[in-house]
């Protein structure tokens, strides 16, 4: 069975960083890139980029550059995103899912970005 | 990027009604190989998102076939025949043909 476990929710102050996870099981890591999408309270869903684990080759959306840095471990099968310099406009969930297919979504997780 | 344009924003529908959303999209969705990438996913409350129809026409699996997709280049349709109380929920449409993807803002289907 395929699933996507993603790490807590977090609570963080303006201006910090925030690393998530989404640890992958029931395939192999590497035959699949990892998407992750944000979803702003009551809003829809953005795309904020993808990392190819087996050639750690990221792409993000031209919007979230310098805000997520997506990484992999293969060792562990787990893809991380790290927001960086939050503000108010971070505060969402975010979710990680198995490639463009849109199949396999993980549980999510609510960042809240607040002093 | 391509803009997704989903109508109405918001339904109303008594059970056993049959309801249709649209899905409108800024360039042609199809892609040089021919295939049309465009996906329907429903969000239950609290849920994450969950693909029940790809390339516009294919049934994920366990989907009830009271779902229908239909349309193509730019103008794509997403049926519920006989609604039930588990289709409730915001449904929105996806296109992974141009990068990056992207998705409609969503219609939200509830009971009336």
């Amino acid at each position: 069975e395929v699933k996507l476990q993603q790490s807590g929710d977090e609570l963080v102050r303006p201006g910090a960083s925030v690393k998530m996870s989404c640890k992958a099981s029931g395939y192999t890591f590497t035959d699949y890139a990892m998407h992750w999408v944000k979803q702003s309270p009551g809003q829809g869903l953005e795309w904020i980029g993808t990392i190819i684990p087996l050639i750690d080759t990221t792409s993000y959306n031209q919007k979230f550059k310098g805000k997520a840095t997506l990484t992999a471990d293969k060792s562990s099968n787990t893809a991380y995103m790290e927001l960086s310099r939050l503000t108010s406009e971070d505060s969402a969930v975010y979710y990680c899912a198995r490639s463009s297919s849109y199949i396999y979504w993980g549980q999510g997780v609510m960042v809240t970005v607040s002093s | 990027d391509v803009v997704m344009t989903q109508t109405p924003p918001s339904l109303s529908v008594a059970i056993g009604q049959s309801v249709s959303i649209s899905c409108k999209s800024s360039q042609s969705l199809v892609y040089s190989d021919g295939k049309t990438y465009l996906h329907w996913l429903l969000q239950s409350s609290g849920r994450s998102p969950k693909r029940l129809i790809y390339q516009v026409s294919n049934l994920d699996s366990g989907v009830p076939d009271r779902f229908s997709g239909t349309g193509s280049q730019k103008d794509f349709t997403l049926k519920i025949s006989r609604v039930e109380a588990k289709d409730l929920g915001v449904y929105y449409c996806a296109q992974t043909t141009h990068f990056p993807d992207t998705f409609g803002a969503g219609t939200k289907l509830e009971l009336k």
